[in-house]
């Protein structure tokens, strides 16, 4: 285990259309996160998990979002109905919840 | 890759040069500080850390200094090398769920000449 896995990197999909996002977190890492970043800007977050449970989520995150991670292994991240505006990198994390995070590549999403 | 860095602040320096990026934070009630580097498109890349309870913190040709009075952080790069060239983001935790929830600062764009 190399790190934090995201797939797939690059997302074109038309608007209306849903995507899921997976991110493999370190395997001993009971905390994942999903933040979102556009061009210019540092990561927001968007919502965290420890083991399997959803423990915050932000504003950002509207009722088109949805996150899981039902085995407090690996999470997904659903979009529904794109819209131009969800367009971003989004980057997951995870840590111990002793160290620092360590985040993934990201999956860009790019909705035409 | 990603383009970050778009009216981001910036930093240019010589190779060799030490390199200081500042970073103004927002929350008196932030216990966890995080420096992070992220090169295009890549995600951001831990660099060191420090605790509210800290002033200073040394790692490899890195130090990261807290003034939590005026709620500043710095990171100093040491011999900065072409490699160095990112935008660098510092992040905070505010207090009660460490390891929570982070809030980035807005970035800033180091270029390393050779």
């Amino acid at each position: 285990d190399t790190g934090v896995s995201q797939d797939p990197r690059h997302k074109i999909t038309k608007r209306g259309q849903n995507v899921t996002f997976r991110c493999d977190p370190i395997s001993e890492h009971n905390r994942l996160y999903w933040y979102r970043q556009t061009l210019g800007q540092g990561p927001e977050f968007l919502t965290y998990f420890q083991n399997e449970a959803q423990l915050e989520k932000s504003r950002l995150l509207s009722d088109r979002f949805s996150a899981e991670r039902p085995k407090g292994s690996f999470s997904t991240l659903e979009i529904q109905r794109t819209e131009q505006g969800d367009s971003a990198m989004y980057l997951c994390a995870s840590s111990t919840g002793t160290d620092g995070y360590t985040f993934g590549s990201g999956t860009r999403l790019t909705v035409v | 890759g990603e383009s970050v860095g778009l009216h981001l602040p910036t930093l240019s320096v010589q190779e060799g040069d030490n390199s200081i990026i500042n970073c103004a934070y927002s929350n008196s009630a932030s216990d966890y500080f995080i420096w992070y580097k992220q090169e295009s498109g890549k995600g951001p890349q831990f660099i060191i850390d420090i605790r509210s309870n800290m002033d200073k913190r040394q790692g490899q040709r890195v130090t990261v200094l807290l003034n939590k009075t005026v709620k500043h952080l710095s990171l100093q790069i040491a011999a900065t090398q072409p490699g160095d060239s990112a935008v660098y983001f510092c992040a905070e935790n505010a207090g009660g769920t460490s390891y929570g929830k982070l809030t980035f600062g807005q970035g800033t764009i180091l270029t390393v000449h050779p």
